[in-house]
This record gives C-alpha cells, structure tokens and sequence, in this order.
C-alpha cells in the first residue's frame, strides 16, 4: 500500500526552470528523507529531516533546498534545473524511535524521475 | 556511518534457498542491521532488521553473527519476484540517516 506519495511520477524539464517534487506521507512519521539515484547506482542521502522546522544537508551535496512546515509534507526544490540534475529523486519517512518502534524501517515512495534537458 | 560490504549479484534457482550475505565490521553497538530490496522502476521496499538476534517475518530470516560484524538475509524458497536489488545498511539507534551501498542483484532463474 502507498502510504507516502510522490509526484510527479515522472518530469521532462528545460535547462533553468524551477521546479518542486511533492512528497506527503499519511504515517505521522517524523523523520523525513530525500535520496538520489542514478540509474543503476547505489541511493545517495540529499536532505534529512527529523520533524518540522529541521532540515539537514545529507553526505552527498545537492543544489536543492527542502523544507517541512508540516509533518506530512517534505518537498524539495530546485531553483535553476541544469542536466546534471538529470536523476531519480527517492523520498522516505520513518517513525517515531521510541517504545516498541524504535528504530522502525523506512518506507520509500516511488520516486520522481527527472530529465533536464 | 558505518559501511557495508556486499557481493555485487547473485544467482538462485526458483523454488531454492537464497542466501545473501553482508559485512559491516564497523558496526557500532547502536546500529540496527536493517535490509531493503528495489524492483526495477520502484522505490526501495523493507524486507527485515534486526540489533543482535536472529530474526523472522514472513518475507525472509536474518541471521546476525555473534560478533555483529556480518549478517545473512535467507529467502527460505526464492520465487521469480524476489529477483532484485537488495541492500543491507545499518542505523543508528535513533533511526536517524542511513548510507546505501551498492547492494547485490538477485537474479532467480525459472
């Protein structure tokens, strides 16, 4: 079942547009995660964040920002898409690490696969 | 974070176990062994994690070595849909940020 969503599924977009990829989870999870993937390459941590108003950058750097106002909505945008842009942007949420859910496992959208051209 | 080694593909008859092993000889004594598998064109999916016992669910067993520095994801009766990416990562006991390796491609043949 889909319990976090991406959208869109799929962007075909000119060099220096601003776009947003959308990320909402219905879990109540209060950490929130941007990852990268290039097509078959290992996932590479962008941006993190552990509840509202938190945002960290992750281990790869990134041009793009994000932001968690509520706790169910964690987008990311980029100001000025380039081609280097060109990726699978992954987006994953997961609770609370108390009690009998700690540590509890990430759960992944299905991605947003962006072209720059 | 602490990394983690895995063979880069493997190959399993359907119907057969699977065995896929992982080392994280940097393990830390908070780090959950966590492990995820991807399909073509899908985001990565939970299978099983597990601190320091061996551990059961109805998609696979993990097997944790005494010393926590390797672990084995088993798929006790491999089926064409199991064939994928899986990734073996470890998180910090506050379930913070978590590095993905390169993971092995599981290919089943019919």
């Amino acid at each position: 079942e889909a319990d976090i969503y991406q959208t869109p599924r799929y962007l075909v977009i000119g060099t220096g547009k601003k776009i947003t990829l959308e990320c909402s989870q219905t879990m109540g999870h209060d950490k929130m995660y941007w990852y990268q993937q290039d097509p078959g390459m290992e996932l590479h941590l962008i941006h993190y964040s552990y509840g509202v108003n938190s945002t960290e950058k992750g281990d790869l750097s990134s041009e793009s920002t994000v932001s968690r106002i509520r706790t169910e909505h964690f987008p990311l945008t980029l100001e000025s898409a380039r081609p280097s842009h060109t990726s699978q942007y992954l987006c994953a949420s997961s609770g609370p690490g108390t009690g009998a859910s700690i540590n509890s496992p990430l759960h992944f959208g299905n991605g947003t696969r962006l072209t720059v051209t | 974070d602490a990394k983690t080694t895995q063979p880069n593909s493997m190959e399993s008859n359907e119907e057969e176990p699977v065995h896929l092993p992982c080392n994280h000889s940097t393990i830390s004594g908070t780090d959950y062994i966590h492990w995820y598998r991807q399909l073509p064109s899908q985001g990565p999916e939970y299978v099983i994690h597990g601190l320091t016992s061996n551990v059961n669910n109805r998609m696979a067993s993990l097997a944790i070595a005494e010393d926590r520095k390797s672990s084995t994801l088993i798929l006790h009766r491999a089926t064409l849909r199991d064939a994928a990416v899986y990734y073996c990562i470890l998180r910090d006991g506050n379930a913070g940020k978590s590095t993905f390796g390169d993971g092995t491609t599981l290919t089943v043949k019919p």
